[in-house]
């Protein structure tokens, strides 16, 4: 099973600050790794797909990278409404599995 | 506009059994394949597993905290995806969500439902 380990757990963001939030995996899953963004109350939607190809309707300053085992999201300029919960996923090998979580908060 | 409306969520008593849907528009839902996911209060997502499209054999994968204790099926022709839990235990309280792959073989999800709440307990 593969394990996705987020880093950090919790980060506190000044709006227009980028922030960064890394993803690793526990044996090399190529590109296969997705990033999604969860709000209080609602079903995650996916930002990322393999790794840095972004999804239909999000905004640009949303951005992955990354390959193998190392991945990052970073969000440019961060605007109030990014305050959330971020998963990566990777969608390489069986278990399908989630990284626990890194919560963005607005300062 | 891709859709997808989870329903079926109850409080239910532990080893009882219950089924939820998982109800999907604006697609064409026999061309993909469908995951079921859930999220514990306060925790993180969980894949529970998924069943391909019938082009690709409709078959399905399991997480090994569920396999032999549930079942996801699929209805094409009423654009629904069903998973079967039996033997309920109060560890699977948690809000459940169906999502939409990409097309073909992929195993990303890229839309989901809003959720339905199962709770277990006596």
């Amino acid at each position: 099973e593969i394990v996705l380990t987020q880093s950090p757990d919790f980060q506190s963001v000044t709006p227009k600050e980028k922030v960064t939030i890394t993803c690793r995996a526990s044996q090399s899953i190529e590109t296969s790794l997705n990033w999604y963004q969860q709000k209080p109350g609602q079903s995650p939607k996916l930002l990322i797909k393999t790794a840095s190809r972004s999804f239909s309707g999000v905004p640009s300053r949303f951005s992955g990278s990354g390959s193998e085992t190392d991945f990052t999201l970073t969000i440019n300029s961060l605007e109030a409404e990014d305050a959330a919960t971020y998963y990566c996923h990777q969608s390489s090998h069986l278990p399908l599995s989630f990284g626990g979580g890194t919560k963005v908060e607005i300062k | 506009e891709v859709q997808l409306v989870e329903s079926g969520g109850v409080l239910e008593q532990p080893g009882r059994s219950l089924r939820l849907s998982c109800t999907a528009s604006g697609f064409t839902f026999g061309d993909y394949t469908m995951s079921w996911f859930r999220q514990a209060s306060g925790k993180g997502l969980e894949w529970i597993g998924f069943i391909r499209s019938k082009v690709y054999g409709e078959t399905a994968e399991y997480a090994a905290s569920v396999k032999d204790r549930f079942t996801i099926s699929r209805d094409d022709s009423k654009s629904i995806a069903y998973l079967q839990m039996n033997s309920l235990k109060t560890e699977d309280t948690a809000v459940y969500y169906c999502g939409r792959h990409g097309g073909g073989s992929s195993w990303t999800t890229e839309y989901w439902g809003q959720g339905t709440l199962v709770t277990v307990s006596s």
